[in-house]
């Protein structure tokens, strides 16, 4: 593979149940984040990773869980999914958090919705 | 707070130039991103700036101005191709992007 992968592509999950999203990139990027973009409100940041074995909250992290294990995978959990859940998710990776290094390279999405 | 202002849809001829503004107040500035965004895919990387002034790409340049909290993505020559949204992300002195909500730019024949 080269860049940055996700699974499913699309999923639809009744509410209540836990769903993972996986994330894969193969550049070695240190940083590593999750996104959800909803019409009308742009991208907004879940969580974020700046290196292997930390992770950090970002704007909207309610509900949604994340663990970085090694450099090439960040996986997204949902433990008990809502309606309000119902989004595209991108995966995103930078060489670095800091400057130009922060060039995020965005996975093709995974579009969830919650019944 | 933090908050990136970008108008939500502009419309442009092929051939044309058109000019997308976006202002932004952040905590602290460490830089400015613009991504292009066609409908159904992710965004992809377009530009970045740190320091005052125009940055050129081929047909697309974008400029800053710190102190003024303004940027802007110039599109020259415009093909149908460009018709996508247009993403402006300020980079805060935390180094977290906040992403504007996004341009969609209509190209017409």
């Amino acid at each position: 593979i080269a860049g940055i992968t996700q699974a499913p592509t699309s999923q639809i999950l009744a509410a209540g149940r836990r769903m993972t999203l996986r994330c894969t990139q193969d550049m070695r990027h240190n940083a590593m984040y999750w996104y959800r973009q909803d019409l009308g409100l742009g991208l907004r940041l879940i969580h974020y990773s700046n290196t292997a074995g930390t992770t950090g909250k970002g704007e909207v992290p309610d509900g949604y869980s994340v663990s970085r294990a090694n450099t090439d995978d960040f996986p997204l959990t949902l433990a008990s999914a809502v309606p309000s859940q119902t989004s595209v998710y991108f995966c995103a990776s930078s060489d670095s958090p800091g400057g130009s290094y922060n060039e995020q390279f965005f996975g093709p999405g995974t579009r969830l919705t919650v019944l | 707070g933090q908050n990136i202002d970008q108008p939500t849809e502009m419309t442009a001829t092929e051939g044309a130039i058109v000019q997308i503004n976006c202002t932004y107040q952040t905590s602290g500035f460490n830089g400015l991103f613009w991504y292009q965004q066609h409908a159904g895919e992710a965004p992809t990387f377009l530009s970045y700036n740190v320091l005052d002034g125009l940055e050129e790409k081929g047909r697309f340049s974008s400029f800053l101005s710190r102190s003024k909290g303004y940027s802007y993505l110039l599109l020259k020559e415009l093909q149908m191709k460009d018709s996508a949204s247009y993403l402006c992300a300020a980079q805060n002195r935390d180094d977290k992007i906040i992403f504007g909500k996004g341009t969609r730019l209509h190209i017409l024949p």
